[in-house]
């Protein structure tokens, strides 16, 4: 298995344009993170889904960002409109259950200027 | 609410001498506990994790952890550290009832020194 797959690994774009962060769970994980690691606060959790259903969005800091899963093999994570303060790197994790565990993909670094 | 502390931001170590990160929880019960270990510009990996039974767990890489219920720690050891081990490392926890996602604490920074 490839394992989790992400794209763009990098990413640059100017404030106030819309982002698209995409990611390929590992093939037969029922459970899909994603996750925001800056400096200041860690690693986050933003939202996760469960059979491309999304179970806990407490974690989204604002209505910029939205996420879906339309099928089981993919998802996305968009900021509309992007602010300096969203740079970060974001993972995709997915997993066969939510509380044990999580594998990773490489994550997207993106850096709004 | 639950959390995860990892009191040690960066640590250095000597390569070839032992090295101990600690981490402590706050949950209500008795939670399944992970590390995890990233290499610049890489995901996670997994290391290694708790469920039940022995209380010292074996992982990859020639690591261990012992989990200690009455400090509510979890603690990675390596009797004798490689400068490849110089990497970023987490230490997760995961509520024991299904539908809870993994909660990370903010991670250790391993240098090893020659």
């Amino acid at each position: 298995d490839a394992g989790v797959i992400q794209s763009p690994r990098h990413e640059v774009t100017e404030m106030g344009q819309e982002v698209t962060l995409r990611c390929k769970p590992i093939s037969g994980h029922d459970y899909l993170f994603w996750y925001r690691q800056t400096m200041m606060r860690g690693l986050e959790l933003l939202i996760y889904f469960n059979n491309n259903v999304p179970i806990d969005d407490s974690g989204m800091p604002e209505d910029r960002f939205s996420a879906k899963m339309p099928n089981a093999s993919f998802s996305t994570l968009k900021i509309q409109p992007s602010e300096p303060r969203d740079s970060a790197v974001y993972f995709c994790a997915s997993g066969s259950t939510a509380n044990t565990e999580a594998f990773f993909g490489q994550g997207t670094r993106l850096t709004v200027v | 609410a639950q959390s995860v502390t990892q009191p040690d931001i960066h640590i250095t170590v000597s390569e070839g001498a032992s090295l101990e990160l600690r981490c402590n929880y706050s949950y209500g019960a008795t939670p399944y506990l992970f590390w995890y270990v990233q290499s610049p510009g890489q995901g996670l990996q997994l290391l290694l994790k708790y469920f039940s039974g022995d209380t010292l767990v074996q992982g990859i890489k020639g690591f261990e952890a012992e989990f200690k219920r009455s400090q509510s720690s979890f603690n990675l050891r390596k009797p004798s550290v490689h400068w490849s081990d110089a990497a970023e490392y987490f230490c997760a926890v995961g509520a024991r009832q299904a539908g809870t996602a993994l909660i990370f604490g903010k991670g250790t920074t391993l240098s090893v020194s020659s």
